[in-house]
């Protein structure tokens, strides 16, 4: 059973620039949310998406987007590009209703490099 | 905000009992709590999660004060393997609305 799949697992883009990331979510997922892990610090939510709807948000500027496929499979879009968006962005799945066996499952990450 | 507070770090001998407290002491009543562990900056792996009742499965067991403002995740037999920062989350929120809020962590050293 395949669990939480990321890609690229790393990336180097150029201030200013625009990025997708992608995350295919474990099978029988239904919630994706993308966490934002900068170096020697635990992860910062940035928001979730549930029936390819954003439910939820954290305290990040516009330029983060998503989006979620009718898969479940789901895209986070960062544009104007800044050095400190330099980090390790996970995307972990959940089941969204109220029955929550085993929590949420984190896939590897994509780690993003902005130079 | 993280709604944990943690040791930065922590030793343990191998083959010992790990025990890593938490500090959640702003937690709701409907708030979960959840350990995770990171190891080399892959992705944080579930360990253990529980509401008010004490927990245990495969990896370990968790341990939640009956006023619920902290509590401990013991690794039985901690091994090399263990090796990792562990996290402490509160789950705020609810069915697909709910998200983790993470702290920063304790780095749990097992040694030989």
């Amino acid at each position: 059973d395949a669990g939480v799949t990321q890609s690229p697992t790393h990336l180097i883009k150029t201030r200013g620039q625009q990025v997708t990331l992608r995350c295919s979510p474990k099978s029988g997922h239904d919630t994706v949310s993308w966490y934002q892990q900068a170096l020697g610090q635990g992860p910062q939510f940035i928001f979730q998406y549930y029936e390819e709807e954003e439910r939820q948000r954290g305290n990040f500027p516009d330029r983060f987007s998503g989006h979620q496929f009718p898969n479940y499979s789901s895209e986070l879009n960062v544009n104007a590009l800044l050095l400190g968006d330099s980090a390790l962005y996970l995307c972990a799945s959940s089941l969204g209703a109220l029955y929550i066996p085993y929590g949420y499952t984190f896939g590897s990450g994509t780690r993003l490099t902005v130079v | 905000d993280a709604k944990t507070t943690q040791p930065p770090s922590m030793d343990c001998a191998e083959g010992r009992a790990a025990n890593l407290p938490c500090n959640h002491s702003t937690i709701s009543g409907n708030e979960y709590v959840y350990w995770y562990r990171q190891i080399h900056s892959q992705g944080p792996q579930y360990i253990i999660h529980g509401l008010k009742n004490n927990e245990t499965n495969e990896m370990a067991s968790l341990i939640i004060t009956e006023d619920r403002k902290s509590s401990t995740l013991i690794l039985p037999h901690a091994t090399l393997r263990d090796t990792a920062v562990y996290y402490c989350i509160v789950r705020v929120g609810s069915g697909n609305t709910g998200k983790l809020i993470f702290g920063q962590g304790t780095t749990l050293q097992v040694k030989p």
